[in-house]
């Protein structure tokens, strides 16, 4: 199994819409998470922490999931400009960030 | 401009040519990290720097040979090269060695230098 999955996508979405995807980990030990953003040709990017109690910033929304081992994010009013990869990260026990292959997004006008 | 950047953006290169990538970092930071990025996969953490001393390296083969002067600066020296080995590299600080504190754990990275081997 591997330690991060995630749906590759695309997930092809009207702009206006609200967009949802997870992604899963198998280390159980795991403490921090993170959603990253990388546009296509360009480098990720810190998007987002995910905080055990689930935080909001702005139109995203990230939970995390202990008991389903998941960690989820949340795009309301979805803009063009939200087009991109969205990476799932955990920090493992080895303190190594663990990367997901990526959920890649498309907003149509 | 970016507080990591990375040269040259671009590389070709045949199987028995010697290159070096360079990364600098305007941020301050005491860790910084060479990932390798293929097509449709995770990053994968080549190796690991902080305070200049090498903590992590994930059995990356020895064509790939990291160097690492100070803290600001990042090399990855390259030799005698695979096919499979072309890939997008990137390089990535962040403020401290994520062991001391997950607290500092955003890790900012350049822009990439995209490889290809021939």
């Amino acid at each position: 199994r591997k330690e991060v999955e995630q749906d590759p996508g695309p997930f092809n979405v009207p702009e206006g819409a609200t967009v949802a995807f997870n992604c899963t980990y198998s280390n159980s030990a795991s403490q921090s998470f993170f959603w990253y953003r990388q546009d296509c040709r360009k480098e990720p990017k810190l998007l987002m922490s995910v905080y055990s109690s689930g935080n909001e910033d702005g139109r995203f929304t990230a939970q995390l999931n202990r008991a389903s081992q998941y960690i989820s994010l949340l795009i309301r009013d979805s803009k063009l400009s939200d087009s991109a990869t969205y990476l799932c990260v955990f920090l493992d026990s080895n303190y190594q960030l663990i990367w997901g292959a990526g959920t890649k997004l498309i907003i149509k006008p | 401009e970016t507080g990591v950047t990375q040269t040259p953006r671009h590389l070709v290169m045949g199987m028995t040519n010697k290159k070096s990538l360079k990364c600098e970092q305007h941020l301050g930071h005491n860790a910084m990290y060479w990932y390798k990025q293929s097509a449709k996969k995770p990053l994968e953490l080549m190796f690991v720097y902080s305070l200049e001393e090498r903590v992590e390296n994930n059995s990356v083969p020895s064509r790939f040979s990291p160097e690492c002067p100070n803290s600001s600066h990042l090399f990855l020296h390259l030799h005698t090269l695979q096919p499979e080995d072309s890939a997008l590299y990137l390089c990535a600080s962040s403020q401290s060695d994520l062991r001391s504190s997950a607290m500092n754990t955003e890790a900012f990275f350049g822009q990439g230098t995209r490889l290809t081997v021939v």
